[in-house]
């Protein structure tokens, strides 16, 4: 079956503009999960939805960052104000209900000019 | 200290040995440990998971836990070049979240 998929996968934007990136997570999976990976670095933890609503946002940087799953399949990760240091290759993943396992998409490589 | 923590490497093994990575953990009451394999400008891709004291072997690949010691190891027997990339341990510490160490670079020389 088809895996957890992300567009864009590359994203060039100016600092200071707003950017969205999209993540379809495997289907029948209630879980999804945004990390962020700098270059050199393990993935690191944004947010973590159960169904539609978010179960757990700490990993969140700051208010600038925010991330919706309105139907509880589909998410979107909201970036304003972009900063340079937003700049990174920001990562999706799913599970399904039965199990903690949680398999990655491509990612989406963004780059704040 | 970090909450993972892994080598950074590289790790270099020639074609056909045994490549041995090595995490360790901060958290004693963690319960869920992975591995993945992430090439070059890709993503993680799972390799296995564990969940209890002992090894748990899938083909090439034996991981091995040892929660009183708070670490967890990945061995690949008969190392292709193939398998030349930077391997993450990841655990569950709380909640759902992977907490992911910083990776090992694996380079297997033909």
């Amino acid at each position: 079956g088809a895996g957890v998929s992300q567009t864009p996968s590359n994203k060039v934007t100016e600092k200071g503009k707003y950017v969205e990136l999209r993540c379809d997570p495997i289907s029948g999976h209630t879980a999804l999960y945004w990390y962020r990976q700098s270059l050199g670095q393990g993935p690191e933890f944004l947010i973590y939805f159960q169904g539609t609503g978010a179960a757990d946002d700490s990993g969140l940087p700051n208010d600038r960052f925010f991330a919706v799953r309105p139907e509880g399949s589909v998410s979107t990760l909201k970036i304003q104000r972009t900063e340079r240091g937003d700049s990174a290759v920001y990562l999706c993943a799913s599970s399904s209900p039965y199990t903690d396992t949680q398999y990655f998409g491509p990612g989406t490589r963004l780059t704040v000019l | 200290q970090k909450e993972v923590e892994q080598n950074s490497g590289p790790l270099s093994v020639p074609e056909g040995a045994i490549a041995s990575l090595n995490c360790t953990y901060s958290d004693r009451g963690s319960q869920s440990f992975f591995w993945y394999r992430q090439y070059s400008g890709k993503s993680p891709e799972l390799i296995m998971s564990i969940y209890s004291n002992g090894d748990k072997e899938d083909g090439r690949f034996t991981a091995q836990l040892n929660k009183a010691s708070q670490y967890v190891s990945l061995l690949i027997r008969d190392s292709q070049p193939s398998d030349s990339a930077t391997y993450l341990c990841a655990v569950i510490l709380a909640g759902n979240m992977l907490t992911f160490g910083g990776g090992t670079r694996l380079m297997v020389k033909p």
